[in-house]
C-alpha cells in the first residue's frame, strides 16, 4: 500500500488558517486521497477526498499538488474544536478498499 | 438517530467471557466494517461486509466472530478473548466498497479483557 508522510505535530492559533501538509510520493493513478480527523475518545470522521482536482466542502478545502506526491488540508479558520489527530490516507479505488491510517498530524489549536 | 452508532461504549470482560458488540448504520450504506485501534498499532481492518456478505477476512483469529444480518445492522461477537485484544473497536460504513469513497465510523467501543 502507498504510504504517506505527515509531520508529526502543529500548532495553530484560533481563528486563523491552518494549513496540514501530506506527501505521498509513490501514489498511484488509481488512488483517492482522503483526509479523515480524529477527536479524543472518538472514532475517525470523514473530512474530505479528492482524486486529482482540489476539493471544497463545509468542513475543509483540499489542495492536491499537480503531479499529485503532495497535498494539503485547508482549515480556513481553526476552532478549538479542530484540535484533533489528522490522517491522510491514500485509498485504491478498486474493489477491496481499506483505510490504513497513519500516526498523523497532531493538531493543536492556541486560544 | 443519525450516522454511525455503537453499543455498548465501553466494555469490560473476563477471558472466559462471552460478549457482543453491535453496530447500526442510518445512512442507507450497503458496506460495513469493524476495525480495531489500539495505542501501539496504527488503525487495523477486521472485517468488510458489502450487502450482507463478507467480502474480507484480514486473518483475524477466530475468538473474534462477525455477523452482519442486514445491510443496517453488524455484530461482533466475542469469546475467550486475551488481555492483548483490549482495544477500541470501531465499526464503519460507506455507500459501497470501491471507487475510494468515505466511510463513517461509529464512535467506538472502549473493550478491556481483564
Amino acid at each position: 500500500d502507498a504510504k504517506t508522510t505527515q509531520p508529526n505535530s502543529m500548532e495553530s492559533n484560533e481563528e486563523e488558517p491552518v494549513h496540514l501538509p501530506c506527501n505521498h510520493s509513490t501514489i498511484s493513478g488509481t488512488d483517492y486521497i482522503h483526509w479523515y480527523r480524529q477527536l479524543p475518545s472518538q472514532g475517525p470522521e470523514y473530512v474530505i477526498h479528492g482524486l486529482t482536482s482540489n476539493v471544497n466542502n463545509r468542513m475543509a478545502s483540499l489542495a492536491i499538488a499537480e503531479d499529485r506526491k503532495s497535498s494539503t488540508l485547508i482549515l480556513h479558520r481553526a476552532t478549538l474544536r479542530d484540535a484533533a489527530v489528522y490522517y491522510c490516507i491514500l485509498r485504491p479505488g478498486d474493489v477491496y478498499d481499506k483505510i490504513i491510517f497513519g500516526k498523523g498530524t497532531r493538531l493543536h489549536i492556541l486560544p | 438517530e443519525t450516522g454511525v452508532t455503537q453499543t455498548p461504549r465501553h466494555l469490560v470482560m473476563g477471558m472466559t467471557n462471552k460478549k457482543s458488540l453491535k453496530c447500526e448504520q442510518h445512512l442507507g450504506h450497503n458496506a460495513m466494517y469493524w476495525y480495531k485501534q489500539s495505542a501501539k498499532k496504527p488503525l487495523e481492518l477486521m472485517f468488510v461486509y458489502s450487502l450482507e456478505e463478507r467480502v474480507e477476512n484480514n486473518s483475524v483469529p477466530s475468538r473474534f466472530s462477525p455477523e452482519c444480518p442486514n445491510s443496517s445492522h453488524l455484530f461482533l461477537h466475542l469469546h475467550t478473548l486475551q488481555p492483548e485484544d483490549s482495544a477500541l473497536y470501531l465499526c464503519a460504513s460507506s455507500p459501497r466498497i470501491g471507487q475510494g469513497l468515505e466511510q463513517y465510523f461509529g464512535p467506538g467501543t472502549r473493550l478491556t479483557v481483564t
